[in-house]
């Protein structure tokens, strides 16, 4: 399995101009999460989804942040209209969830997008 | 507001001591935890864990000590190698089936040869 892909890596933009970053999940998993990165903070939940709908998005940091998962194989992470805050390191994360032989809670993460707003 | 916190953001270690890494939580539901592991540009990867109704799990030169009274959890290595160089992140997790995995900041241990 290729595990959870993330795109782009890098992104570079503009205050103002709307961001998209996507993640593929490890297929057959039905939790994806979306966890951002700071120095001050470190990892923090944005949002999650289960079976592709989305349970606890209390961790989005405003209206201008927005997530959607339209099938099992692709979520998106929308920022519009981006600030400099918003720089930081955006982890997709794919799990089987708990219970059954896979209830070590493990998430697989993808390699990040390191987004930075000019 | 932090519920889990690694205060020392870095730790140095000579190739072949003892590493510890240390984790403290605030809030007394939580009755899982984890530790991952991050190596530069890459994503943190699935270290160690261990529930509530224990105070220690093994794995190789990996120790996780869990101290509920002091809502504190340690991470050992040992002997420390070169390529455990990386960042530790302490998370916990409240009653099964909650799925929010709640990180701390991050410590950047680097092992010296």
């Amino acid at each position: 399995d290729a595990g959870v892909i993330q795109s782009p890596r890098h992104e570079v933009t503009e205050m103002g101009q709307e961001v998209t970053l996507r993640c593929k999940p490890i297929s057959g998993h039905d939790y994806l999460f979306w966890y951002r990165q700071t120095m001050m903070r470190g990892l923090e939940l944005l949002i999650y989804f289960n079976n592709n709908v989305p349970i606890d998005d209390s961790g989005m940091p405003e209206d201008r942040f927005s997530a959607k998962m339209p099938n099992a194989s692709f979520s998106t992470l929308k920022i519009q209209p981006s600030e400099p805050r918003d720089s930081a390191v955006y982890f997709c994360a794919s799990s089987l969830g708990w219970g059954g032989d896979h209830n070590t809670g493990e998430l697989f993460f993808g390699e990040g997008s390191r987004l930075t707003v000019l | 507001d932090q519920q889990v916190k690694q205060n020392s953001p870095s730790l140095s270690v000579q190739e072949g001591r003892i590493s510890i890494l240390n984790c403290d939580y605030t809030n007394s539901m939580f009755d899982y935890f984890l530790w991952y592991k991050k190596y530069p540009a890459e994503g943190p990867t699935f270290l160690i864990s261990i529930s509530s109704i224990k105070d220690k799990n093994e794995d190789g030169r990996f120790t996780v000590f869990l101290n509920k009274s002091a809502k504190h959890l340690s991470l050992h290595i040992v002997p420390s190698q070169p390529g455990d160089s990386a960042v530790y992140f302490c998370a916990a997790s409240p009653p099964q089936g909650a799925q929010k995995l709640v990180f701390g900041q991050g410590t950047r241990l680097t092992i010296n040869p």
